[in-house]
């Protein structure tokens, strides 16, 4: 159980474009889902906690206009990469905790989508 | 504010070798304490937890023991496959600051 699905798994777009990335829970309800940026030495760069209604919060640094997200459902998070740049390739992940707050429930991840931007 | 701090890769061992990977953490309150792994083109996934002090988490041979004492949580294995080859990440959760703080990830290779 507890499996989050993103989509699309990879995509190239080209400058100027705008590029949505899905993330659903498929067995669990999520009031809040994460995204995640990963660079290619690994390390793994939170930028923002979606809200399941409200507004996104995000981390010191991450651009709100340029990365919209939207948690317009419980099983339902997107993340729009607006006017993409080659800089804004990477990897972009994203996570969720069945059952809340509990201390103990870990963070699902989706499989990532790979983003190349020419 | 939390952090986490794990050992630098990357670490490549022969087959049948043992495995450490230090992981210590800073935190306030009692937070839980995750390693996830990475396999190469794919998410992360939970490998073991420990959410109170001197919990031993487990699975597919790895162990770590939350020690509060040392605020560690090393990663151990007694004798890795190739299959092991990815990224392990040590994280922390805590309600105060209702995110997950990830170690910078450690890669491994085991060589045949």
């Amino acid at each position: 159980g507890a499996v989050v699905s993103q989509h699309p798994s990879w995509v190239i777009c080209k400058s100027g474009t705008s590029v949505k990335i899905e993330c659903r829970s498929l067995d669990f309800q999520a009031t809040t889902m994460f995204w995640y940026r990963q660079f290619p030495k690994q390390s793994l760069m939170l930028m923002a906690t979606s809200n399941e209604g409200s507004k996104a919060t995000y981390e010191q640094g991450v651009e709100k206009d340029k990365f919209l997200i939207n948690h317009a459902s419980l099983t339902l998070s997107t993340l729009t990469v607006t006017s993409a740049h080659p800089e804004d390739s990477s990897f972009y992940i994203c996570s969720a905790r069945p059952g809340g707050l509990e201390t103990y429930s870990p963070l699902h991840f989706g499989n990532g989508t790979r983003l190349t931007v020419t | 504010g939390n952090s986490v701090t794990q050992m630098e890769g990357p670490v490549t061992l022969s087959e049948e070798a043992f495995l450490t990977i230090n992981c210590t953490y800073t935190a306030t309150g009692y937070p839980s304490l995750f390693w996830y792994v990475q396999y190469p083109g794919e998410g992360l996934q939970l490998l073991l937890k420990a959410t109170k002090a001197d919990d031993k988490g487990s699975n597919k041979g790895f162990e770590a023991t939350y020690r509060k004492e040392t605020t560690s949580f090393h990663l151990e294995k007694g004798s890795v496959q190739v299959s092991d080859s990815a990224v392990y990440f040590c994280a922390l959760y805590n309600t105060n600051a209702g995110k997950s703080t990830f170690g910078d990830g450690t890669t491994l290779t085991v060589k045949p």
